[in-house]
């Protein structure tokens, strides 16, 4: 069946250093993946999106790195600032008309002064 | 343009009590989904809706019923609350599944069942 995954529970990094969220996938159908922030308190927050026919993607301090032969899926955010400190969660659509999105357990990235 | 509204924020029911959870979204949203999200896992999908007139069910759908009556609404119902179901509650929306489009999520719910 569907599902998504992720390596790591939590992450810990230094302030201004670059980190890397890992989640796997097991629906080869997938063909699009969403990460999301979500702070303590709110709602899942858009940060980027990967279509299947991507190998990658970047956007300001965040770059989505898609492997559909291993079907895993990065997230990279560069020179790390206390505001990334968030649960970031991997979310995938399996495939075409396919109408959910099915989201993984979560990583928690806390960010050192 | 506010988004997904929820209300209400936060709840306590007592076992056997029955509520609705209100979700409005003001951005013309065809698809909008409930998921609701226990403590230190991810979202997990309970109903969602392609338009008005039109539900089905996620992952998780037992023991909630949904209704889709306007573009703009999509409350969830409880019948019998059930200490299981105390979780966050989120809903969200987004444009055109085919385009691929991310979800826009309300702020959320936080039941209690006691």
């Amino acid at each position: 069946g569907e599902s998504v995954g992720l390596h790591l529970p939590t992450l810990s990094v230094q302030e201004g250093d670059n980190s890397i969220i890992n989640c796997a996938y097991s629906n080869s159908a997938s063909d699009y993946f969403i990460w999301y922030k979500q702070e303590s308190g709110k709602g899942p927050q858009f940060i980027i999106d990967i279509r299947s026919n991507m190998d990658k993607r970047q956007g300001q301090r965040v770059t989505v790195l898609l492997n559909k032969t291993v079907k895993h899926l990065s997230l990279q955010i560069a020179a790390t600032q206390p505001g990334d400190s968030a649960v970031y969660f991997c979310a995938e659509k399996g495939g075409r008309g396919a109408q959910k999105l099915v989201f993984g357990q979560g990583t928690r990235l806390t960010i050192n002064p | 343009n506010a988004g997904v509204t929820q209300t209400p924020k936060f709840r306590i029911l007592k076992i056997g009590q029955s509520m609705t959870l209100q979700c409005t979204q003001d951005m013309n949203h065809n698809y909008m989904y409930w998921y609701r999200q226990d403590p230190g896992m991810g979202l997990k999908l309970i109903y969602y809706s392609v338009g008005a007139g039109i539900t089905d069910k996620g992952e998780v759908p037992n023991g909630y019923n949904v209704s889709r009556s306007t573009t703009e609404d999509f409350p969830l119902r409880l019948e019998l609350a059930a200490p299981s179901q105390t979780s966050v509650y989120f809903c969200a929306s987004s444009y055109r599944e085919r385009l691929n489009t991310e979800a826009f999520f309300g702020q959320g719910t936080r039941l209690t069942v006691v």
